[in-house]
């Protein structure tokens, strides 16, 4: 089946830096690929989804490229906040069609002042 | 829309006893998922309905997790009996078939502590 596997953690950064999280994919078919984000004591929520190979998907100043070739959906952002401090999930779509996705384990990201 | 509705928000209960989580999906919705969250093993997906009938229980962990969705605005997870074990956050998830973006919409959890 499908599955997802995602850079272990935990991330430390300072502000302002540059952040990359790999998330590598297996699949059959065509999968939506999509970036959750979870805030301390909270659930997750959509950050970003990308539907088809070459798509970007960006929101917040995280982006993150569907790379069918490497079966890849790396996260990135150019400059980190503080408030950026969160655990980032990469997720993929079941199988065609289905409304169940498959996550990864989660990356902890903390972002020092 | 008030998002996804889980209660309680926090349970504290001892081994042996009987627990019922509950959920309120958004309006609308005809997916609605249940997923348990730990350090050890992640997110893990227990049980999934579509239109209130139980499409995939495989992730249900054994035969003391039930699950139910009586109507399409209400779902209860339940665990009997509890054991310490089972400590986790549950979280409730909805999201719509027809809008085909597959995005799922997350409630706040429930804090699940069994001593």
């Amino acid at each position: 089946g499908n599955s997802v596997t995602q850079m272990e953690g935990p991330v430390t950064l300072s502000e302002e830096a540059f952040l990359t999280i790999n998330c590598t994919y297996t699949a059959t078919g065509y999968p939506s690929l999509f970036w959750y984000v979870q805030y301390p004591g909270e659930g997750l929520q959509l950050l970003l989804k990308a539907t088809k190979a070459d798509d970007k998907g960006s929101n917040k100043g995280f982006e993150a490229t569907y790379r069918k070739e490497t079966t890849s959906f790396h996260l990135e952002k150019g400059s980190v906040q503080v408030s950026d401090s969160a655990v980032y999930f990469c997720a993929l779509t079941s199988q065609g069609g289905s409304e169940k996705l498959v996550f990864g384990k989660g990356t902890k990201l903390t972002v020092n002042p | 829309d008030a998002g996804v509705i889980q209660s309680p928000r926090h349970e504290v209960t001892e081994m042996g006893q009987e627990v019922t989580l509950r959920c309120k999906p958004i309006s609308g919705h005809d997916y609605l998922f249940w997923y348990r969250q730990t350090m050890m093993r992640g997110l893990e997906l227990l049980i999934y309905f579509n239109n209130n009938v139980p499409i995939d229980d495989s992730g249900m962990p054994e035969d003391r997790f039930s699950a139910k969705m009586p109507n399409a605005s209400f779902s209860t997870l339940k665990i009997q009996p509890s054991e310490p074990r089972d400590s986790a956050v549950y979280f409730c998830a909805s999201s719509s078939g027809t809008s085909r973006l597959n995005e799922q919409f997350f409630g706040p959890g429930t804090r699940l502590t069994v001593l």
